[in-house]
């Protein structure tokens, strides 16, 4: 089955600089790729998506990016801020299957 | 609602009681999911529902953990025999199709076996 390997499993970050979180999968034929954020105390929220037939996806200051050939994703937040802290998932689905998620990145955005 | 509604929002139950969690997922939505994420980790995948068809159960750890779906709506998740290491926040959540259809989480139900 899929495997989906999620690094650095903890990001400080200084408001106003870049955050990146990096994704792996195992199985080539997962075609969709979920970045969830959860806050404390709360359910995961979607927050962008990106399909195997795009290799980028942007919205506002997040962006997403896929190399099918490396079989890995990234999420990219520009500009951060104190209300991007949070825990983020990456996940990776195969046609008609449950959502496979990684272990999941905190991320603290020093102000 | 709008959204994925849980009940409760927390249980605290002795060990070897039973508990039913529920799910309320977004109306018109066919796929169904549990997940259960214990302290600090990740998401693990518990049962799928699909419309009609077989539940995928391949992530229910357990026979002590089965869960239902009634009229194609509404589902629980039953927890026989609680142990300790049941304790967990229990996630539902619904996408209106199985496959590459956005999943909206529900705000879980915290469990705690004491």
């Amino acid at each position: 089955g899929e495997n989906v390997e999620q690094h650095p499993s903890t990001l400080s970050v200084q408001e106003g600089d870049s955050a990146v979180i990096k994704c792996t999968y195992s199985d080539s034929a997962s075609n969709y790729f979920p970045w969830y954020k959860q806050e404390l105390g709360k359910g995961p929220q979607l927050i962008i998506d990106i399909r195997s037939n795009v290799g980028e996806k942007k919205d506002q200051r997040i962006a997403v990016t896929l190399n099918k050939t490396a079989k890995h994703f990234s999420l990219h937040i520009t500009e951060t801020q104190p209300e991007d802290s949070a825990v983020y998932f990456c996940a990776a689905l195969m046609g008609n299957t449950p959502l496979v998620f990684g272990k999941g990145t905190r991320l603290s955005v020093i102000a | 609602g709008a959204g994925v509604s849980q009940s409760p929002s927390n249980k605290v139950t002795e060990k070897g009681k039973d508990v039913e969690l529920r799910c309320d997922p977004i109306s018109g939505h066919t796929a169904l999911y549990w997940y259960r994420q214990s302290l600090g980790q990740g998401l693990e995948f518990l049962i799928y529902f699909q419309g009609n068809s077989a539940p995928d159960k391949s992530g229910l750890p357990s026979d002590r953990f089965s869960a239902e779906r009634t009229g194609g709506s509404v589902s629980t998740l039953t927890i026989q025999r609680t142990q300790q290491e049941d304790s967990a926040v229990y996630l539902c959540a619904s996408s209106l199709q199985g496959g590459v259809a956005e999943a909206f989480f529900g705000q879980g139900t915290r469990l705690t076996v004491v």
